[in-house]
């Protein structure tokens, strides 16, 4: 039973324009979001954040939204590089004050030039 | 300041015997977890430590377990390897929680 869902295992996109990654969640006791990007051969880094008592947070080209009512969050990459293709994680925390996220299947986004 | 550092990065054993992997913790973490990444899946938690304890355990069976050093260092040992262990499996150490680049266990 996957709390954490990425439902598009891939997406591509053009150099320039935006990419947009979906994740759904079905614990409603999750109060922290996280995206995790991976380059192959290398382990997941973290890329941005957001509380649930936030519905927008942005750092530089990359904006995340949640939508607590929807159980829903998004990844905005505006505007998209090549050096942004790699697997992109969401993943969740909370569940009564546990911090150990739980990860999505991830999406793997490649920018063409 | 360095970061967390795995070892092997990649090794090759057969079903039932016994695999250890290690991991050294980025400087100032007190905490240490781990993961096991399959093919088109995203990291699922297998336990943490903290203190040389373990203090949170996700579902894996008693066979998967763990040390945590004195220097905040790691080890996953599995025992009786099956097929479905093949996977990368990932070290982070935390706060924040920051990975290694994993050690991809191939079983036979």
């Amino acid at each position: 039973d996957q709390q954490v869902k990425q439902n598009s295992p891939s997406l591509s996109v053009q150099e320039g324009r935006i990419s947009i990654l979906n994740c759904d969640y079905t614990n409603s006791m999750f109060d922290y979001f996280l995206w995790y990007k991976k380059y192959p051969a290398e382990g997941p880094t973290f890329l941005i954040s957001i509380s649930s008592i936030k519905d927008k947070n942005e750092d530089g080209r990359f904006t995340v939204f949640l939508n607590k009512s929807a159980k829903h969050l998004s990844l905005h990459i505006v505007p998209s590089q090549p050096g942004d293709s790699a697997v992109y994680f969401c993943a969740a925390s909370g569940n009564g004050g546990s911090y150990i996220p739980t990860f999505g299947r991830g999406t793997s986004l490649i920018v063409h030039p | 300041e360095t970061g967390v550092t795995q070892s092997p990065t990649h090794l090759i054993k057969t079903r039932g015997q016994q695999v250890t992997l290690r991991c050294s913790s980025q400087s100032g973490h007190n905490t240490v977890s781990w993961y096991q990444q399959a093919l088109g899946q995203g990291p699922q938690f297998i336990f943490q430590y903290y203190r040389e304890e373990e203090n949170g355990r996700g579902n894996f069976p008693p066979r998967f377990s763990g040390l945590q050093f004195p220097n905040y260092s790691s080890e996953l040992n599995v025992n009786a390897l099956e097929l479905d262990d093949s996977a990368l499996y990932l070290c982070a150490s935390s706060p924040p929680l920051t990975f290694g680049a994993g050690s991809r266990l191939t079983v036979l």
